[in-house]
């Protein structure tokens, strides 16, 4: 089991430009959230899918965006990009529907912006 | 509106030594509350989840109790290892909501 699995690993952008970054979810998952973590803080919840549609959000602009394919991957898209955008874009995933489950997680997408 | 808080910020032990971190919540209506790990930027292992309806977990060294009344977690680590070093943050989940809200985390350095 290959588990959670993101990519790239690595990204540097510069300020207005646009990013997708993708999650693969761990076999047997049927929903992905995605979280953002600021150097020396904890992660803040982006949103989450599930069936394909966004289940909840947090406190994000709508420059944040994402999609869940068939296959239960997802993607982040991050418009116009912000020097605060620079952070740590965490993938997890977890089974099943109704009340919140274990998340487990990928190693993260470190994106710099410049 | 769940805030969640990690005391210390940063704690250094000698190899050895038996340590507990800290990790308190606002709003105990919260369906579970996990421990985590997190390596230097490094993405998160999951290390413990405790329902609301229960008052501890064990792992191997590890050990994490809750108590919801209080709003209160702690994670305890028995015989610290050089390997223990690393960043752990706790989170919790809130009844009918998907989202894991989190504290800043405790840096945890095991000193040989």
């Amino acid at each position: 089991d290959a588990g959670v699995t993101q990519s790239p690993t690595h990204l540097i952008k510069t300020r207005g430009q646009q990013v997708t970054l993708r999650c693969s979810p761990k076999s047997g998952h049927d929903t992905v959230s995605w979280y953002q973590q600021a150097l020396g803080q904890g992660p803040q919840f982006i949103f989450q899918y599930y069936e394909e549609e966004e289940r909840q959000r947090g406190n994000f602009p709508d420059r944040f965006s994402g999609h869940q394919f068939p296959n239960y991957s997802s993607e982040l898209n991050v418009n116009a990009l912000l020097l605060g955008d620079s952070a740590l874009y965490l993938c997890a995933s977890s089974p099943g529907t109704g009340a919140p489950y274990e998340q487990y997680f990928g190693p993260g997408t470190r994106l710099t912006v410049t | 509106k769940q805030e969640v808080t990690q005391i210390p910020a940063a704690l250094s032990v000698p190899e050895g030594e038996n340590l507990v971190l800290n990790c308190s919540f606002t709003d105990s209506a919260i369906y579970n509350l996990q421990w985590f790990r997190q390596d230097p930027g490094k993405g998160l292992t999951s290390l413990l989840l405790i329902q609301s309806s229960q008052r501890e977990q064990t792992s191997g060294r590890l050990n994490a109790s809750l108590d919801k009344s209080s709003g209160r977690s702690t994670l305890y680590i028995a015989a610290s290892q050089p390997g223990d070093s690393a960043t752990y943050l706790c989170a919790v989940t809130m009844d009918s909501n998907y989202q894991l809200i989190w504290g800043a985390g405790t840096k945890l350095i095991i000193k040989p």
